[in-house]
């Protein structure tokens, strides 16, 4: 299994290009997040996808949206960046279970940096 | 808004020196965990308490949650080398939402 997929690893644009980051799961869960973390200020939750067809606001959603393709894939879309999205950006999926303690599992991460 | 603090922000040790780190908030939780980040990497989960006072031991890393399940802490003995990580809390609120903490960067040196 590979867990938790992100692609691409690395990726520079400049102010006003638009792109999608992907992520895969193949662990069958339900819930996937977007976070995005910088320097001194821990993980944020930028949207989150409690199952598939869903898709809630977290912290910090503005400039972004999302598209939650089928319970393996959710998608993270730029539609003009702005040099404060400059991140790094990490998909991650749980089973959200009530019974369970909800570990998060993380993908590697997407280094960002919009010029 | 519900907020975690972690501290120190940065911890810098020998090797075969003891150490805590703290998470603290204003808010109660319904469980919390920690995760160990390491460079170029996502975090990975270390533990998860959801008991008020619940002490776990995970080899040498003792983790504890406040009797109020407000705060955490995460002690390691005779740390090494391979400690070295970024150590962030994340308390989970009733609503089955994640709040992280900004995190404490550990560096054991040999």
């Amino acid at each position: 299994n590979a867990g938790v997929t992100q692609t691409p690893k690395f990726q520079v644009l400049k102010t006003g290009q638009s792109m999608t980051l992907q992520c895969a799961q193949d662990m069958n869960h339900n819930s996937m997040y977007w976070y995005r973390q910088d320097p001194g200020m821990g993980l944020r939750l930028i949207y989150y996808s409690a199952s598939e067809g869903t898709t809630d606001k977290g912290e910090v959603p503005n400039g972004y949206n999302v598209s939650r393709l089928n319970k393996r894939e959710f998608s993270l879309r730029l539609e003009s960046a702005a040099p404060s999205q400059t991140s790094v950006y990490f998909c991650a999926s749980s089973e959200m279970d009530r019974t369970s303690y909800n570990e998060q599992f993380f993908g590697p991460g997407t280094r960002l940096t919009v010029l | 808004t519900q907020l975690l603090e972690q501290s120190p922000q940065f911890l810098s040790i020998q090797e075969g020196e003891n150490l805590t780190v703290y998470c603290n908030s204003s808010s109660v939780f319904s469980s919390l965990q920690w995760y160990r980040q390491e460079p170029g990497e996502g975090p990975v989960l270390l533990v998860t308490v959801v008991t008020g006072g619940e002490v776990k031991k995970l080899k040498r890393l003792t983790f504890q949650f406040g009797d109020a399940r407000k705060d955490s802490s995460l002690h390691i003995t005779a740390a090494q080398t391979g400690d070295t990580g970024l150590y962030l809390c994340a308390g989970i609120n009733y609503g089955q939402n994640f709040v992280f903490g900004p995190g404490t960067r550990l560096s054991v040196l040999p």
